[in-house]
């Protein structure tokens, strides 16, 4: 079955890089997503990794995907305030059903 | 780009009563639409998934009585909540999808969201 795993809190001090990670069990994925949720609102899709990618950059966001052992990671470069947010993580399917991670809480340290 | 919206963003009502919750995809077409539940500190589940002209497609579990959904054009998708009651307060969120041969990867875009809380 699909599932989706992530550490629940993650706290960073301003100006260093956050590291968030996702572990899934479900092989079959097409595409890899990462969306960001600030209190109170939808989601924002951050970036997106096609499955057979190993890296993808954009901007401050650097995202890692190792198929072999089933794990997604989310660097942000130079965290600011304004990226304090629950972060998930999601698979996407053929069946164009997205199975979303349980979500990590960046908590940004002045 | 890419811009989907909920309305209302938040709504109160009493039990019993029944409430629509509109979501529209302002500058493309959706040809997918798709409904979650989110309940506080935890991720999204999907409720069902929304062709336009079709049925709804339900997650198990979810009551389609309950939950009526209607997809009549490519931008506006409904979630009717009916004769709700207090365990049905929640978030609601809407995504959207675009046709993949056009967007980055099918990618879903996310309304705002819609907090109801039954009385």
């Amino acid at each position: 079955g699909e599932d989706v795993e992530q550490s629940l809190f993650l706290s960073v001090r301003e100006g260093d890089s956050s590291v968030i990670n996702c572990t899934y069990t479900d092989s079959s994925s097409t595409y890899l997503y990462w969306y960001k949720q600030e209190p109170g609102a939808g989601l924002q899709l951050l970036t997106y990794i096609f499955s057979n990618m190993d890296m993808k950059q954009d901007q401050r966001l650097t995202v890692l995907l190792n198929k072999k052992d089933k794990h997604l990671s989310l660097r942000i470069a130079d965290t600011q305030t304004g990226d304090s947010a629950i972060y998930f993580c999601a698979e996407g399917f053929g069946n164009e059903k997205l199975t979303f991670g349980t979500g990590t809480r960046l908590t940004i340290i002045p | 780009g890419a811009v989907v919206s909920q309305h209302p963003s938040w709504v109160i009502c009493k039990s019993g009563t029944s409430v629509k919750i509109e979501c529209r995809s302002l500058d493309f077409q959706a040809t997918t639409m798709f409904w979650y539940r989110q309940f506080p500190k935890q991720s999204l589940m999907l409720m069902a998934t929304s062709n336009e002209g079709s049925k709804a497609t339900y997650e198990q579990g979810v009551e389609k009585d309950k939950f009526l959904i209607n997809h009549a054009s490519l931008t506006l998708s409904t979630l009717t909540v009916t004769s709700a009651h207090p365990e049905d307060s929640s978030f609601y969120i809407c995504s959207a999808r675009e046709d993949p041969l056009r967007s980055a990867a099918g990618a879903q875009y996310f309304g705002p969201g819609t907090r109801l809380l039954v009385l």
